[in-house]
């Protein structure tokens, strides 16, 4: 059984880098038929996919627009893990974080992460 | 990008009732990758329905799926207390970005 794990602080300052990981158990991140996504909820913009990463002889990275230049996502295959950074934060990206795992015919969003409150804030 | 319209907004209903959710989009769906999630407060969205119309692993048969192209809807044949949630619908399998609709809320009557 597939399952993720977040893990990352709840409270980040204005300006600075907000830094999630997601731990996966049960698949390998670099399997070639899964991918790694990023999502984020909240009042103001409901639920907002941010990005994925995957991999297929090598890695690849797709962003949502207003996230590029900003937003990057690492693999970690010495821990099968995923991590979200993403730089310059405001208070517009308060948020609850969830990662997810696409799998199956067009890679549906089958496994979350339990989600992570991030509070932008001084 | 492809935008996603769920109607209506807040759905009233009774247990036992049927409960008819729709997601429009404003372009096709390729391939029918149209998701539905359910959630509940403080929990992550869960899947139900993939590909339109086939349901996820564990989800009871009561919960349905249909459509293709541009309109899509979910159907709850007779509502149990644990469906009142919000509903949200989801594009997927294309090229990025894989929206989200704005949800619906199932809410007792």
């Amino acid at each position: 059984q597939v399952q993720l794990q977040q893990s990352g602080p709840g409270l980040v300052k204005p300006s600075q880098t907000l830094s999630l990981t997601c731990a996966i158990s049960g698949y390998s991140v670099s399997a070639n038929s899964a991918g790694w996504y990023w999502i984020r909820q909240s009042p103001s913009r409901g639920l907002e996919w941010l990005g994925r990463t995957y991999y297929r002889s090598t890695w690849h990275y797709d962003y949502a627009l207003s996230m590029k230049g900003r937003m990057t996502i690492n693999p970690d295959t010495s821990k099968n893990q995923f991590s979200l950074h993403l730089n310059s934060v405001t208070p517009e990206d308060t948020a609850v974080y969830y990662c997810a795992r696409g799998w199956g015919s067009g890679w549906y969003l089958g496994t979350w992460g339990q989600g992570t409150l991030v509070a932008v804030s001084s | 990008e492809i935008v996603l319209t769920q109607s209506p907004g807040t759905l009233s209903l009774s247990p036992g009732e049927r409960a008819t959710l729709s997601c429009r989009a404003s372009q096709s769906v390729s391939s029918s990758y149209l998701a539905w999630f359910q959630q509940k407060p403080g929990q992550a969205p869960r899947l139900l329905i993939y590909g339109a119309s086939s349901r996820a692993t564990d989800i009871p048969d009561r919960f349905s799926g249909s459509g293709s192209g541009t309109d899509f809807t979910l159907t709850i044949s007779r509502l149990e207390p644990e469906d009142f949630a919000v509903y949200y619908c989801q594009q997927y399998g294309s090229s990025p970005p894989y929206t989200f609709g704005q949800g619906t809320k199932l809410e007792i009557k």
